[in-house]
């Protein structure tokens, strides 16, 4: 079944303890994202891939870190987590000119940092 | 400044009627325009989009307005069902060398009464 998946699915962690939410694909895509959504903000982009190696800032990058080092896998780390970082957090990827180019998203990490 | 802009946070409509979910965007340089819909607790899914160089696309149900010259999108769902209650999100794609950036609006929480 093709998907996205993300671990873990929800967390509670402190401020400044660095953590590292997991995204895989297995549908051989370019392209990964990573979005969190607040309320009343809508999704907002992190950070996107456009291939292995090949990682760049989206609208709401700080405090964030991305890595890209095999096509399946798009890890978020945050370093040194606040509070305001907590959020809800999507990955999703897509296959660049298949021509509808939608983005299949992951199910969502709930992120609480105290 | 937001490049897409949802106006209406809410929408309610009756079972059978006519949905019509608006977006408005600023830049004229995207290239692509999309629509997910989203569930509680789930990731956003992909619904319909269109190319910048059409004006309708149809699928079912599902149609999408583009007017270029207005820089507004629309979705317009008929008949609109129970099962269509969710946020259904516009979103912007532009991707020139070396960039493939989706920006989505806030959102707009569509309510179908039975």
């Amino acid at each position: 079944e093709a998907q996205v998946t993300q671990n873990p699915r929800y967390l509670i962690t402190v401020t400044g303890k660095k953590l590292t939410v997991t995204c895989s694909q297995n549908m051989n895509h370019e392209y990964m994202s990573w979005y969190r959504q607040d309320p009343g903000l809508g999704l907002r982009q992190i950070y996107y891939s456009m291939n292995v190696e090949v990682t760049d800032k989206g609208d709401v990058p700080e405090g964030y870190k991305v890595s890209r080092k095999e096509k399946r896998n798009f890890p978020l780390i945050l370093e040194s987590p606040s509070p305001n970082q907590t959020s809800l957090y999507f990955c999703a990827s897509s296959s660049r000119g298949q021509g509808r180019n939608e983005q299949y998203f992951g199910p969502g990490t709930r992120l609480t940092v105290t | 400044d937001q490049q897409v802009k949802q106006n209406s946070p809410s929408l309610s409509v009756q079972e059978g009627r006519i949905s019509i979910l608006n977006c408005d965007y600023t830049n004229s340089m995207f290239d692509y325009f999309l629509w997910y819909k989203k569930y509680p607790a789930e990731g956003p899914t992909f619904l319909i989009s269109i190319s910048s160089i059409k004006d309708k696309n149809e699928d079912g149900r599902f149609t999408v307005f583009l007017n270029k010259s207005a820089k507004h999108l629309s979705l317009h769902i008929v008949p609109s069902q129970p099962g269509d209650s969710a946020v259904y999100f516009c979103a912007v794609l532009a991707s020139g060398a070396g960039s493939y950036q989706l920006t989505f609006g806030k959102g707009t929480k569509l309510s179908v009464i039975p």
